[in-house]
């Protein structure tokens, strides 16, 4: 079993929904990132966050320490925001453990 | 915050050749990381560079085969080499993420396809 979990693999919504990307991880943590990545392959640091919950622009992460459990939402999806998302979790140590990614599309 | 330029952003190689990738960090930095990224899957650590010291091999990566340079606090290169099908992937360097107080910052990816 992976350190980190993310669900759904795939997501395919339509404009305008809200979505959730959830991550689960077995291990303890300092901090839970989210990562955007897309098609060309770049990646974008979306949220760092230890505890509670943080917002940008439609973007929201939360964290639950004691579920080990946070979640990605984005509200009123538009189509650009198709990408592959990606939670990581920083053990204290000097390197990043990785989920699989949630590969995400919104249509028009 | 950190800016990472990388390159090549893509390249096509016949197997059994070599390709550098470098990147370039618009700040000082004491560590990058090096990732492969296989079609499909995760990122996987190749390796930490380290300005002034060898570089630090995740298990299943070798120098031989994935040789680094770090010759000063913002730049450094990984070199793939020998270079066979197995090898295409997208790599990426990184600065950041550690240790519980830093944000994580990526380059462009370099997509490599070897034929």
């Amino acid at each position: 079993k992976n350190e980190v979990e993310q669900s759904p693999q795939n997501l395919t919504a339509q404009e305008g929904e809200f979505i959730t990307i959830n991550c689960s991880y077995s291990v303890g943590i300092s901090a839970l990132h989210w990562l955007q990545q897309h098609p060309g392959g770049g990646i974008v640091s979306l949220f760092m966050l230890s505890s509670g919950k943080k917002k940008h622009g439609r973007l929201i992460a939360t964290i639950n320490i004691q579920e080990k459990h946070s979640s990605l939402h984005i509200t009123a999806s538009h189509p650009r925001d198709s990408a592959v998302y990606i939670c990581a979790v920083d053990q204290g140590a000097q390197k990043l453990v990785f989920g699989q990614g949630t590969r995400l599309t919104i249509n028009p | 915050s950190a800016v990472i330029s990388q390159k090549p952003s893509r390249d096509i190689c016949q197997r059994g050749t070599s390709l550098t990738i470098q990147c370039q960090v618009d700040s000082q930095v004491t560590m990058m990381f090096w990732y492969r990224q296989q079609p499909g899957q995760s990122l996987t650590l190749i390796a930490t560079a380290n300005q002034g010291s060898e570089a630090t091999y995740e298990s299943g990566f070798v120098i031989d085969k994935f040789p680094i340079s770090r010759p000063n606090l913002t730049f450094s290169t990984l070199t793939v080499s020998n270079m066979s099908p197995e090898d295409s992937s997208i790599y990426l360097c990184s600065v950041g993420g550690g240790r519980g107080n830093t944000e994580a910052f990526f380059g462009q990816g370099t997509r490599l396809t070897v034929v």
